[in-house]
C-alpha cells in the first residue's frame, strides 16, 4: 500500500531552525512536494524534489533520498507567521499526490 | 503567478438541499481540476479528477450522483454537492495543474476553499 509517515506536531521557537521530516512509500515515484497549509486555507507550493539532494529556496530547504524514501523540510529563522502545518506528498507511478495528514508547526515566542 | 479562485468561500445550507461550489482558473485554461475534500485534523482527500468536455473519474467510494461535477469549460469546474447532509459538512477545495508538460503538470495551484456546513 502507499503511506506518508509525518509527525503529528512539532513546536519551535522563534528564530530557531526546525526539520520536519517525511517517509513514504508509494507504488512508484515521480517527486515528490511539500506543500504549507495554514489553519482554515487551502495548501501552497513550498518545493518540488526529484533527485536527490537539498534544493534550498531562502528560508526553505528540502531534501530527498529516493534509495530510503526520505524526505525533510528545513525551515531557517522561523517566524511566527510559519505557524501552519505542513504537508508531504510524493506522485505515485500514475502522477498522482498522494497526502498524509501533514505535520502542524507551533512556533513559539 | 497562476489562481485558482473558488466560490462561495463559505455555505450553510440545510440538509436535503443542494449546493454548487465554483472553481475558476483566473489565467490560465485547465483541462484537468481536481476536487478534495478535508475533515478536520485530517488530510486532503482526493474526491475525483474533472476533465474538460468528459465525464469526471471519481476515487473509490465517491457517489457520483452525491456529488456533481462539471467541467464546461477550460476555466471552470462545479462541484454540486446534492441533497446534502451533516455528514458532507467538510472543507472543499479544487486545485489545477500549472501547466503540461513534465512537473508543471503536477505542481497543483490551489483554490481558497470553500467551508460548507449542513444544519
Amino acid at each position: 500500500g502507499q503511506n506518508i509517515d509525518q509527525p503529528t506536531e512539532m513546536t519551535a521557537t522563534e528564530g530557531a531552525i526546525v526539520q520536519i521530516n517525511c517517509t513514504y512509500q508509494t507504488s512508484g515515484f515521480n517527486g515528490l512536494f511539500w506543500y504549507q497549509q495554514h489553519a482554515g486555507e487551502a495548501p501552497t507550493f513550498l518545493s518540488y524534489n526529484v533527485l536527490d539532494g537539498l534544493e534550498e529556496k531562502g528560508r526553505f530547504s528540502s531534501f530527498l533520498s529516493r534509495s530510503k524514501g526520505y524526505s525533510y523540510l528545513l525551515l531557517k529563522e522561523l517566524q511566527m507567521k510559519d505557524s501552519a502545518s505542513y504537508l508531504c506528498a510524493p506522485l505515485d507511478s500514475n502522477y498522482q499526490l498522494i497526502w498524509g495528514a501533514g505535520t502542524k508547526l507551533i512556533i513559539k515566542p | 503567478g497562476a489562481v485558482v479562485s473558488q466560490h462561495p468561500s463559505w455555505v450553510i445550507c440545510k440538509s436535503g438541499t443542494s449546493v454548487k461550489i465554483e472553481c475558476r482558473s483566473l489565467d490560465f485554461q485547465a483541462t484537468t481540476m481536481f476536487w478534495y475534500r478535508q475533515f478536520p485534523k485530517q488530510s486532503l482527500m482526493l474526491m475525483a479528477t474533472s476533465n474538460e468536455g468528459s465525464k469526471a473519474t471519481y476515487e473509490q467510494g465517491v457517489e457520483k450522483d452525491k456529488f456533481l461535477i462539471n467541467h464546461a469549460s477550460l476555466t471552470l469546474s462545479t462541484l454540486t454537492v446534492t441533497s446534502a447532509h451533516p455528514e458532507d459538512s467538510s472543507f472543499y477545495i479544487c486545485s489545477a495543474p500549472r501547466g503540461s508538460g513534465g512537473r508543471s503538470s503536477y505542481e497543483q495551484y490551489f483554490g481558497p476553499g470553500t467551508r460548507l456546513t449542513v444544519t
